[in-house]
């Protein structure tokens, strides 16, 4: 079983979709979530920390079930813009500071 | 400046052949990463500098080796590379060792003929 696991998709949505990814992670001990977006032959781009409370940032809303050891990220009114694929990616606060980063999801967002 | 700067952008090198990639920022971070990221796959942990010491080797192949000469400047060794080390190199800083937001430079993208 892989440490972090999402649907590779791609979600192909049209302009102004709302649209969710998931991601599974399967140590318990992990204690720092964050979605990455990495567009097309660039570098992976931190796009939000994940919180227990879960956050909000303008259209992107992410969230952490602790229990289910789950984290999810909602993206509302897509843009074109927002095509890429977004990376789920956890950490151990006690393994120096290594990010495990899930397969990642493309998401493809049409006229 | 919140950059990560990457040289070369593109490589192309024998089997034989000994480069060097070249990663640098000047935001002041003590954690620097070297990830090596195949096509549709994500980034792979290779090697993490803190305070310029190297502190993580994922089982790295010695035909890659790091190297940290001050706080801003991180470099990888290539030496002896094999085609299947075709790979997207990413470098990566952290304020610290104890910070998991990182800032990912463009990456270099090396092709082993």
């Amino acid at each position: 079983r892989k440490e972090v696991e999402q649907d590779p998709g791609p979600f192909n949505v049209p302009e102004g979709a709302t649209v969710a990814f998931n991601c599974t992670y399967s140590n318990s001990a992990s204690q720092s979530f964050f979605w990455y977006r990495q567009d097309c032959r660039k570098e992976p781009k931190l796009l939000m920390s994940v919180y227990s409370s879960g956050n909000e940032d303008g259209r992107f809303t992410a969230q952490l079930n602790r229990a289910s050891q789950y984290i999810s990220l909602l993206i509302r009114d897509s843009k074109l813009s927002d095509s890429a694929t977004y990376l789920c990616v956890v950490a151990l606060n006690n393994a120096g500071n290594m990010l495990t980063f899930g397969g990642g999801t493309r998401l493809m967002v049409k006229p | 400046d919140t950059e990560v700067t990457q040289t070369p952008k593109h490589l192309v090198m024998g089997m034989t052949n000994k480069k060097s990639l070249k990663c640098e920022q000047h935001m002041g971070h003590r954690a620097m990463y070297w990830y090596k990221q195949k096509a549709k796959k994500p980034p792979e942990l290779m090697f993490v500098y803190s305070y310029e010491k190297l502190s993580i080797n994922e089982s790295v192949p010695s035909r890659f080796s790091p190297e940290c000469p001050n706080s801003s400047l991180l470099n990888l060794h290539l030496h002896a590379l094999q085609p299947e080390d075709s790979a997207l190199y990413l470098c990566a800083s952290s304020q610290d060792p104890r910070s998991y937001e990182q800032y990912f430079g463009p990456g270099t993208r090396l092709t082993v003929t």
